[in-house]
């Protein structure tokens, strides 16, 4: 049974690159959240996806934006990238939208520089 | 805004003892509390959970006990085994934004021997 998986593991961009990060939840979840984690932080909520919509988001700027496929996995995506957004990025799986406990991918390491 | 607080960065206790670990939260809607187990290099991985109609859950050698009234929670192992040795992470999630997890900074857990 495949956890959640996420590629790539490491990247490093330029500041004002683009990136596309991919996610691909547990078997037989349908739901998909995003987090971002700084060093010595918790994670932060970005957003989640249920049935291809974005259906909550955080406190993230519009560079954030994020797609689900019919297969249920899922893009993140950074405009304009900042420095400030070094990070690593958490991707989760639920089953359904009230399914409170998430299963986490390894994450993606992003390095602005 | 940080609504969910782990004040304890590290933690360091001996084999075969307790580990408390404590987390506060400030938002009252807060229904549903979760803890997350991180090794390096590997996303969280869910650990226990208690709904604020409870105030006990235990899980073998877990235990999370919720003080509602002072928006209070923590989590024991009893006994500690090296290979608990991790970052905790403390987790609040409101039954209005089911799926927004809220994420603690984290406990650095270190078991020795």
């Amino acid at each position: 049974d495949a956890g959640v998986t996420q590629s790539p593991t490491h990247l490093i961009k330029t500041r004002g690159q683009q990136v596309t990060l991919r996610c691909s939840p547990k078997s037989g979840h349908d739901t998909v959240s995003w987090y971002q984690q700084a060093l010595g932080q918790g994670p932060q909520f970005i957003f989640q996806y249920y049935e291809e919509e974005e259906r909550q988001r955080g406190n993230f700027p519009d560079r954030f934006s994020g797609h689900q496929f019919p297969n249920y996995s899922s893009e993140l995506n950074v405009n304009a990238l900042l420095l400030g957004d070094s990070a690593l990025y958490l991707c989760a799986s639920s089953a359904g939208l009230v399914d409170y406990e998430q299963y986490f991918g390894p994450g993606t390491r992003l390095t602005v520089t | 805004d940080q609504q969910v607080k782990q004040n304890s960065p590290s933690l360091s206790v001996q084999e075969g003892r307790i580990s408390i670990l404590n987390c506060d939260y400030t938002n009252s809607m807060f229904d549903y509390f979760l803890w997350y187990k991180k090794y390096p290099a590997e996303g969280p991985t869910f650990l226990i959970s208690i709904s604020s109609i409870k105030d006990k859950n235990e899980d073998g050698r877990f235990t999370v006990f919720l003080n509602k009234s002072a928006k209070h929670l923590s989590l024991h192992i009893v006994p500690s085994q090296p290979g608990d040795s991790a970052v905790y992470f403390c987790a609040a999630s409101a039954s209005d934004s089911w799926g927004k997890l809220q994420f603690g900074a984290g406990t650095q857990v270190v078991v020795t021997p």
